[in-house]
């Protein structure tokens, strides 16, 4: 089945506390991102991967880092957690720039008290 | 400023009439738009979509429609249906932006059909 996988699904941890939302695709897709969702704000792009090894912010990206090393993985760390960075997140995948619709996965509800 | 509105926060409509949900846009550089469906506990997924050359596109119960003129859009279901009953969200890709392939997200219509 193709599909967008992220883990873990939910987490809550502490101010400062290092952490990894891992997300994978098996669909061979060129592109993937990250969003977050807030209450009244809709979505957010963080980062973005057009291909591996290519990545760039997107319109929410302090406070975040990611990585491309395979073409199906895109983890996002947060090196230091803070309270703000509390929300719901998604990770997305598509074939590439000519191609506009994205596959979301289930999505991460992180705390970060 | 907000590049992608969606002014009507929620929706309630009766099963079996006309749910029509709108959205506005402020950049005329956008020329392909979206609709993605949530519920709750799930990622968003893709509905339906519409380029600017045209200005109607139709898939089954769903319909978008597209007003250059006047920066518009609206989807349009019928009849709806108790599982239609999600969040919807308009979105168009900026291309023409520092994020290339970055969908500019609305901030969601919650849609309720009531049996």
């Amino acid at each position: 089945e193709a599909q967008v996988t992220q883990n873990p699904r939910y987490l809550i941890t502490v101010t400062g506390k290092k952490l990894t939302v891992t997300c994978s695709q098996n669909m061979n897709h060129e592109y993937m991102s990250w969003y977050r969702q807030d209450p009244g704000l809709g979505l957010r792009q963080i980062y973005y991967s057009m291909n591996v090894e290519v990545t760039d912010k997107g319109d929410v990206p302090e406070g975040y880092k990611v990585s491309r090393k395979e073409k199906r993985n895109f983890p996002l760390i947060l090196e230091s957690p803070s309270p703000n960075q509390t929300s719901l997140y998604f990770c997305a995948s598509s074939l590439g720039q000519s191609s506009y619709e994205q596959y979301f996965g289930p999505g991460t509800r992180l705390t970060v008290t | 400023d907000q590049q992608v509105k969606q002014n009507s926060p929620s929706l309630s409509v009766q099963e079996g009439r006309i749910s029509i949900l709108n959205c506005d846009y402020t950049n005329s550089m956008f020329d392909y738009f979206l609709w993605y469906k949530k519920y709750p506990a799930e990622g968003p997924t893709f509905l339906i979509s519409i380029s600017s050359i045209k200005d109607k596109n139709e898939d089954g119960r769903f319909t978008v429609f597209l007003n250059k003129s006047a920066k518009h859009l609206s989807l349009h279901i019928v009849p709806s249906q108790p599982g239609d009953s999600a969040v919807y969200f308009c979105a168009a890709p900026d291309n023409y932006g520092g994020s290339q392939g970055n969908l500019i997200f609305g901030k969601g219509t919650k849609l309720s059909v009531k049996p």
